[in-house]
């Protein structure tokens, strides 16, 4: 069965670095999303992507985040300066196969813990 | 915007029911989702119902909505430890609102007692 891939599992990061999260949505997908889940809290929304562009972002996704997808296969989510308070699970999501209608559910890839010192 | 609450914890023996309860504000034709996370893990998309249905069966689980009250449940029959997890409903933007960015509640953690 397609699965969403994220990688890094895990990157340990200083304060201010770069980072680059990776993710392989479903192939045949359209849209693709990244949320956070900060230890403990709720999955928050950051952005979404469609038709190789921003669709929508929430508050959260700031000036020091970017989304990209380099390729036909890839989406990444760069974080410019991370910060201490950018700690948390990263999640990466993909919804509606090409010529779907209905729920478009989306499904998660396992998620990047990302921990800044 | 949307707005999704949950009660926290949730604990039951083995072998009885569980039901997990939701909460959720918009009013505006959506859908809405349940989601499993155990220890370490991603989330896993478990069923979903649209907002003008009134129940969903899929194998052991049992989705009720309530729409006139906005109250979301799940039913999870013979609860077996390894349903032991991190439950969490999830709204959907209403249809033609934007890019279908799901909106969490901080989800429900249920413990199954062997």
């Amino acid at each position: 069965e397609p699965e969403v891939t994220q990688t890094p599992s895990h990157q340990v990061t200083q304060m201010g670095q770069e980072v680059i999260l990776r993710c392989v949505p479903i192939s045949n997908h359209l849209y693709f999303y990244w949320y956070r889940q900060i230890l403990g809290q709720k999955v928050e929304f950051l952005v979404s992507f469609y038709n190789n562009e921003i669709s929508e972002k929430s508050e959260i996704f700031d000036d020091q985040f970017s989304v990209e997808r380099p390729d036909g296969s890839n989406f990444t989510l760069k974080i410019r300066s991370t910060k201490l308070e950018d700690s948390a699970m990263y999640f990466c999501a993909s919804s509606t196969p090409i010529g779907a209608r209905g729920p478009y559910e989306q499904y998660f890839g396992p998620g990047t813990r990302l921990t800044v010192t | 915007g949307e707005d999704v609450e949950q009660s926290l914890f949730l604990s039951v023996r083995e072998g009885d029911s569980s039901v997990i309860n939701c909460t959720y504000t918009d009013s505006s034709s959506t859908y809405l989702y349940w989601y499993k996370q155990e220890p370490g893990a991603g989330l896993q998309l478990l069923t979903y119902i649209f907002s003008n249905m009134d129940m969903k069966q899929d194998q052991r689980l049992t989705v009720l909505l309530n729409k006139k009250d906005k109250h979301l449940s799940l039913r999870i029959a013979d609860t077996q430890t390894g349903d032991s997890a991190i439950y969490f409903c999830a709204e959907r933007d209403p249809l033609g609102a934007g890019s279908y960015q799901l909106t969490f509640g901080k989800g429900t953690k249920l413990s199954v007692i062997p």
